[in-house]
């Protein structure tokens, strides 16, 4: 079982729907973060957490670290917002990071 | 603006060519990692580097080298015993002081080899 599970794999909505993606992990951590991945482009880092919620724009992302849980919403979704979405955590007591193998989001005009 | 600079976002060479790819950081961390994407897995790391003049192998080594020199500067060689070098290159850095934590990555490279 890999330590960080993303779901869906793959997603397709219309446009203008509100989105959830999400993220479960299995051991203790310090920090995760959500990443977004352009087709062909590079990674930006969408937010880094340790608790509770934190908003940018469209995007909110939230945290559960007792449930070892985390989602990614996107309000009113955007044919730009495809991309694939990533997650990672920073174990405790361990400076590498655990990637998820990410959420691929298709937004239709 | 403090960050993490990888150069080009695509590369190409020929097969058999050794290639480096540049990863270079202004945020003063220590900690530096190079990290592999295949399509439809999850990003794996190749080495790793806590502090100047050390590194460590990641899970997936073979076929790289890295140095470090210099703090800011953690420059990735695929040579050319990488089997299937093709794929996109992530690097990212982190600074751990206590209960700070601090952690960036790089846009990216992807390279292809022909």
């Amino acid at each position: 079982k890999n330590e960080v599970e993303q779901s869906p794999q793959n997603l397709t909505a219309q446009e203008g729907e509100f989105i959830t993606i999400n993220c479960s992990y299995s051991v203790g951590i310090s920090a995760l973060h959500w990443l977004q991945q352009h087709p062909g482009g590079g990674i930006v880092s969408l937010f880094m957490l340790s608790s509770g919620k934190k908003k940018h724009g469209r995007l909110i992302a939230t945290i559960n670290i007792q449930e070892k849980h985390s989602s990614l919403h996107i309000t009113a979704s955007h044919p730009r917002d495809s991309a694939v979405y990533i997650c990672a955590v920073q174990p405790h007591r361990d400076d590498k990071i655990i990637f998820g193998k990410g959420t691929r989001l298709h937004i239709l005009p | 603006d403090g960050g993490i600079t990888q150069s080009p976002k695509y590369l190409f060479r020929k097969e058999g060519q050794n290639v480096t790819l540049s990863c270079e950081q202004n945020l003063n961390h220590d900690a530096m990692y190079w990290y592999r994407q295949d399509p439809g897995q999850g990003l794996r790391l190749i080495y790793y580097s806590q502090i100047v003049n050390d590194f460590q192998k990641g899970d997936i080594a073979e076929g790289y080298s890295v140095s470090r020199e210099k703090k800011e500067s953690f420059p990735l060689t695929v040579t050319s015993a990488q089997k299937n070098p093709t794929a996109f290159y992530l690097c990212a850095s982190r600074e751990e002081r206590g209960s700070y934590n601090e952690q960036f990555f790089g846009p990216g490279t992807r390279l292809t080899v022909l």
